[in-house]
């Protein structure tokens, strides 16, 4: 079976604080997605990645950034926190799929409070 | 512009009932491809169902079916018989293939949360 685990289920944070999301899937997949989700807006794509060090920006990057040194780890970055990103982070896997998109697989999500 | 529109934020049935849950798309590209999740109390979303754009066939696993319609941009989801286990917010998403990296990302409608009572 896919896992996608995600570093923490819960976490609070200071606004201004560098925060670290970490996602890890153990299925050598090589296009990894970092959404949000927010209650009525349902997922939004912060950024993703294509291959190891290939990132691209999604719908909603600002304010993040994200680091794909490894091709199982996908790294999620809010350089100075704000209590506008307190929400729901979902991070997903899968394969390349280049001719058909593949179906995803999430992680539990981290729930992140900035106060 | 690309877009889904799951209009019904949340629906209430009683264990048994037969529920549809509506998804409509835009989209300006020829080959697409829809999909159908469900995220549960736990939060974990999982994939149901990928559909294609030449394939307008309906599907049926098990309760599960799924009605697809180009002519009205639809992809709607019925349950048959629900239960309880199928509480949930369902989530219908869209593919867009990536200008820069022809990478496919996807779009995802504001999701239908699903209340089953016993």
């Amino acid at each position: 079976d896919v896992k996608v685990t995600q570093s923490s289920r819960y976490l609070v944070k200071r606004t201004g604080e560098k925060v670290f999301l970490e996602c890890v899937q153990d299925m050598d997949h090589e296009n990894m997605f970092w959404y949000r989700q927010d209650p009525g807006l349902g997922l939004r794509l912060i950024y993703f990645s294509y291959d190891v060090k290939m990132k691209e920006k999604g719908d909603i990057p600002e304010g993040y950034s994200v680091s794909r040194e490894k091709k199982e780890r996908f790294s999620l970055i809010l350089e100075s926190a704000s209590t506008n990103q307190t929400s729901m982070y979902l991070c997903a896997s899968r394969t390349s799929g280049r001719a058909i998109p593949n179906e995803q697989f999430f992680g539990p999500g981290t729930r992140l409070t900035v106060l | 512009a690309q877009k889904v529109t799951q209009a019904q934020t949340e629906i209430s049935v009683v264990e048994k009932e037969d529920v549809t849950l509506d998804c409509v798309y835009e989209t300006r590209d020829t080959t697409y491809y829809l999909f159908w999740y469900k995220q549960p109390p736990s939060g974990e979303l999982v994939f149901l169902i990928r559909r294609n754009s030449f394939d307008e066939q309906n599907e049926i696993s098990g309760r599960y079916s799924w009605n697809f319609q180009k002519s009205t941009s639809s992809f709607n989801f019925t349950i048959t018989a629900s239960q309880v286990v199928d509480s949930a917010v369902y989530f219908c998403a869209l593919s867009e293939a990536s200008e820069a990296s022809g990478t496919y990302k996807y779009i995802f409608g504001t999701g239908t949360r699903l209340k089953v009572l016993a």
